[in-house]
């Protein structure tokens, strides 16, 4: 599957270090998602752009920054994560229409862990 | 808000046996989205149910929606070991009406198949 891409696949980094992950779908998509998972917790939605507009922030911490130049790209800027942050990131996409959303698509993933 | 419990949480079958996973929501239920993730990865789109008493199904794997009963059920035909993985039951928060919308999870079963 790779409608949905995500870089880097794996990221370790410390709690002071500033990193993006970045998300591109390539699927024409127009909305897309970041989802958390953790271990033994549900997935966790963060953050909903349409057409580039964010439309939904999920009481997401501030250290996560999101950002959509463009219905392909979506960024998650990190800074000052905590060790409890370490989960899987997960990138979605779908398409809106006027009656609903249609199915929402899944990258890999980026595993990060926060030292 | 809304929860979506999934039963059983973890799941060993013989492989060329049938079995089902059940996702019960606490509130009315306006879309229905079953995927499945093959551990720490993404996650792979099965099938979307929108309406009451809608049935689908894609090789050996249907499922079904029960408005009433705020439930949807996936049935898995003569399993192999490729239906191996995580499935995940998602819910659309609200009715549709235009505009993304993330989705609320259960916590996934796990299906293990035997040969």
């Amino acid at each position: 599957e790779t409608g949905v891409t995500q870089t880097p696949r794996h990221l370790v980094m410390g709690m002071t270090n500033k990193k993006s992950l970045k998300c591109e779908q390539h699927l024409g998509h127009n909305a897309m998602y970041w989802y958390k998972q953790s271990a033994k917790k549900p997935l966790e939605l963060m953050f909903v752009y349409n057409f580039k507009e964010q439309t939904e922030n999920n009481s997401v911490p501030s250290r996560f920054s999101p950002e959509c130049p463009n219905s392909s790209h979506l960024f998650l800027h990190l800074h000052t994560l905590q060790p409890e942050d370490s989960a899987l990131y997960l990138c979605a996409s779908s398409l809106i229409f006027t009656r609903g959303a249609g199915e929402q698509y899944f990258g890999p993933g980026t595993r990060l862990t926060v030292t | 808000s809304q929860e979506l419990e999934q039963s059983p949480q973890s799941l060993i079958v013989q492989e060329g046996k049938n079995l089902t996973i059940n996702c019960t929501s606490s509130k009315t239920l306006y879309g229905l989205y079953w995927y499945k993730q093959k551990y720490g990865e993404g996650l792979i789109f099965l099938m979307m149910l929108q309406k009451g008493g809608e049935e689908k199904s894609h090789e050996k794997i249907t499922a079904k929606l029960d408005e009433k009963k705020q439930q949807s059920s996936l049935h898995i035909t003569a399993s192999q070991p490729s239906h191996a993985g995580i499935y995940l039951c998602g819910a659309a928060r609200r009715e549709s009406g235009g505009g993304a919308d993330g989705l609320t999870f259960g916590k996934g079963t796990h299906l293990i198949i035997q040969p």
